[in-house]
């Protein structure tokens, strides 16, 4: 069975930091590529990342580019996502999800995680 | 960027009714259109993917159709289970986009 779970969220103030993790089992870890999606309280889905099942490619949104690294360990099929220079707008519900298959333009979501909260405040 | 635009926004129906959602994007994405249902407090569910294709363990009463710009998702014989949001995504090209999301209530 398919299973992605993500920690790490929590309170933190405008300009600090915080690092998401994303746990996953169920299938061949390398073989898929992986994302990361956010929701603003009662807001839509936005894609934030992507990194391929190497790692070797990783794609950005413009909202995030410069401030946020994606990275993985593909040794303890571990994903994670670096948050710097945090924003109130970066205030959302963060989901890992998986692709549906391993580059860099894998773009079908077909497994998602219960999510974590990231909550930007002074 | 391509923009998804979700029609309506809310819709309500009763159980036992067939509802039709429909996404339009901004330029063609030939069949790279999936759908997700999510249901209040809880984590987006892949439906459909490429345009038609049922997702393993999706219920036969959901079904999409469209190709090129214009794209509908059919839901048949609802039920309680399925008022929740569901969202179009192309994926065709990034940034991947999602529609604003049809919030699907009871009657």
């Amino acid at each position: 069975e398919v299973q992605v779970l993500e920690s790490g969220g929590g309170l933190v103030q405008p300009g600090g930091s915080l690092r998401l993790s994303c746990a996953a089992s169920g299938f061949p870890f390398v073989n898929y590529a992986m994302n990361w999606v956010r929701q603003a309280p009662g807001k839509g889905l936005e894609w934030v990342s992507l990194i391929s099942g190497s790692g070797a490619g990783t794609k950005y949104a413009d909202s995030v580019k410069g401030r946020f690294t994606i990275s993985r360990d593909n040794s303890k099929n571990m994903v994670y996502l670096q948050m710097n220079s945090l924003r109130v707008d970066d205030t959302a519900m963060y989901y890992c999800a998986k692709s549906d298959c391993n580059s860099d333009s894998c773009y079908t979501k077909d497994y998602w995680g219960q999510g974590t909260l990231v909550t930007v405040s002074s | 960027d391509i923009q998804m635009t979700q029609s309506p926004s809310s819709l309500s129906a009763s159980v036992g009714d067939r509802v039709t959602i429909t996404c339009r994007a901004s330029q063609t994405i030939g069949n790279y259109l999936n759908w997700y249902q999510q249901r209040p407090g809880k984590a987006p569910n892949l439906l459909i993917y490429t345009a038609s294709s049922l997702q393993n363990g999706v219920p036969s009463r959901f079904s999409g159709s469209g190709s090129g710009t214009d794209f509908t998702l059919n839901i048949s014989g609802l039920q309680p289970d399925d008022f929740a949001t569901y969202y179009c995504q192309q994926s065709y090209s990034s940034p991947d986009t999602f529609g604003q999301g049809t919030k699907l209530e009871i009657k």
